[in-house]
């Protein structure tokens, strides 16, 4: 397989533009994370999906973040307007749900590094 | 509001060494604990999980986990300098599926 797939890689936008990042999960899995990585607060979870249904939303620092999963294989994150506070990694994670709901190992893409100046 | 504390180190550690990092969480309901590694600039990798007291080992890397007094650790046998990364430790709440990561530990195995 090949993995979970993030796109871009590299994101370099202006304060107030709009930015989509993009996620395409591993083929089967059941959930979808949404993690922001700093320096400052390390990684946190915005949002995540189950069969592509939104279960929480807790982390989503604002309103101007959003995200949605219209089919199991693709996943979008947005941020409308974007502000320079908002430059981090992005991660998108999938997981099988085997074992048992609390047994769930998170697999990781390789990330989305937004800068926003 | 549910934590996980890691020391940050850097743990430095000489080549051949065990590595013995440390992590405490604040949740007594969490069911599952994983042990992820991120080399600079990638994303976290998962090394390691243990649901029940006691010791698991995997090759080089033996987690720990205490229930009662609720931490988890990670050690690594015969350290090597492709070990030296950031170690994050994540704990699954009670209910749900959501992981809260820990700061990590960052080691140094030196040649």
């Amino acid at each position: 397989d090949a993995g979970v797939i993030q796109s871009p890689r590299h994101e370099v936008t202006e304060m107030g533009q709009e930015v989509t990042l993009r996620c395409k999960p591993i083929s089967g899995h059941d959930y979808l994370f949404w993690y922001r990585q700093t320096m400052m607060r390390g990684l946190e979870l915005l949002i995540y999906f189950n069969n592509n249904v939104p279960i929480d939303d807790s982390g989503m620092p604002e309103d101007r973040f959003s995200a949605k999963m219209p089919n199991a294989s693709f996943s979008t994150l947005k941020i409308q307007p974007s502000e320079p506070r908002d430059s981090a990694v992005y991660f998108c994670a999938s997981s099988p749900l085997a074992g048992g709901p609390s047994r769930t190992k998170q697999y990781f893409g390789p990330g989305t590094r937004l800068t926003v100046t | 509001q549910k934590e996980v504390e890691q020391n940050s180190g850097p743990l430095s550690v000489p080549e051949g060494a065990i590595a013995s990092l440390n992590c405490t969480y604040s949740d007594r309901g969490s069911q599952s604990f994983f042990w992820y590694r991120q080399y600079s600039g990638k994303s976290p990798e998962l090394i390691m999980f243990i649901y029940s007291n006691g010791d698991k080992e995997d090759g080089r890397f033996t987690a720990q986990l205490n229930k009662a007094s609720q931490y988890v650790s990670l050690l690594i046998r015969d350290s090597q300098p492709s070990d030296s990364a950031t170690y994050l430790c994540a704990v699954n709440e009670a209910a749900g599926n959501k992981l809260t990561f820990g700061g990590g530990t960052r080691v140094l195995v030196k040649p």
